[in-house]
């Protein structure tokens, strides 16, 4: 079964903090691999993109990387604030036998405290 | 340049009835995907739908069920409504399948 999985689940870290927030997925065959943020009860906003052949994408104090054979993406913020006080969602696109949509994690709840 | 429009924002029903969600995606979009969120199974794929036809079904009962028309508008339907299907709906754009996702706000329907 392809599967999404995020650690920590929670992270709770002072205002100005570099961060890193973990992804793996159990297949390597993808088409692309996507970061969201979620902002309580509201849509997901989307973040990076990054497509199968590529290693990293950057945007702002973001940056997601993305390495394939080993089942692995990281979300790196630098500066953290307060704004990005959030939860955030990996999604994979897998593009093996029985890929449905995208295969989301369960999402890392992260507090900047000011 | 509109993001994606989900109508209505808030539900209520009553078990046993059915309900009809709307989705407008971005303009040129044209694959449409509808999400099931709640707090215990997280986001589920339920359907995707390009240039009129389905084209993926997740794991979910025929009570789901969807249609997109030729402007690339997107319904979902579910009818006998149960308590479980309390959930936040998302509905997702995308230019052509498998590319960028773009979410709209999402409609939270819940069931008495």
């Amino acid at each position: 079964k392809q599967e999404v999985t995020q650690i920590p689940a929670a992270l709770s870290v002072p205002e100005g903090e570099n961060l890193v927030l973990n992804c793996s997925f159990t297949d390597s065959a993808i088409y692309n691999l996507q970061w969201f943020r979620q902002d309580p009860g509201k849509g997901l906003t989307s973040l990076l993109l990054i497509q199968s052949s590529q290693r990293e994408q950057t945007s702002g104090r973001l940056n997601a990387s993305l390495d394939k054979s080993s089942g692995r993406s990281t979300l790196y913020i630098a500066a953290s604030q307060p704004g990005d006080s959030a939860t955030y969602l990996c999604a994979v696109q897998f593009s093996g036998g029985g890929a449905d949509g995208l295969t989301f994690g369960k999402g890392t709840h992260l507090i900047i405290q000011p | 340049k509109a993001g994606v429009t989900q109508t209505p924002r808030y539900l209520i029903k009553t078990r046993g009835q059915q309900v009809t969600l709307s989705c407008s995606p971005i303009s040129g979009h044209r694959s449409v995907s509808w999400y099931q969120q709640t707090p215990g199974q997280g986001l589920q794929f339920l359907f995707e739908y390009f240039s009129e036809t389905q084209r993926n079904k997740g794991n979910f009962p025929g009570r789901f069920s969807g249609r997109q028309f030729s402007n690339s508008r997107s319904e979902m339907n579910v009818s006998t409504l149960e308590l479980g299907d309390s959930a936040l709906y998302l509905c997702a754009s995308s230019l052509w399948s498998n590319t960028e996702a773009f979410f709209g706000q999402g409609t939270r329907l819940t069931v008495v």
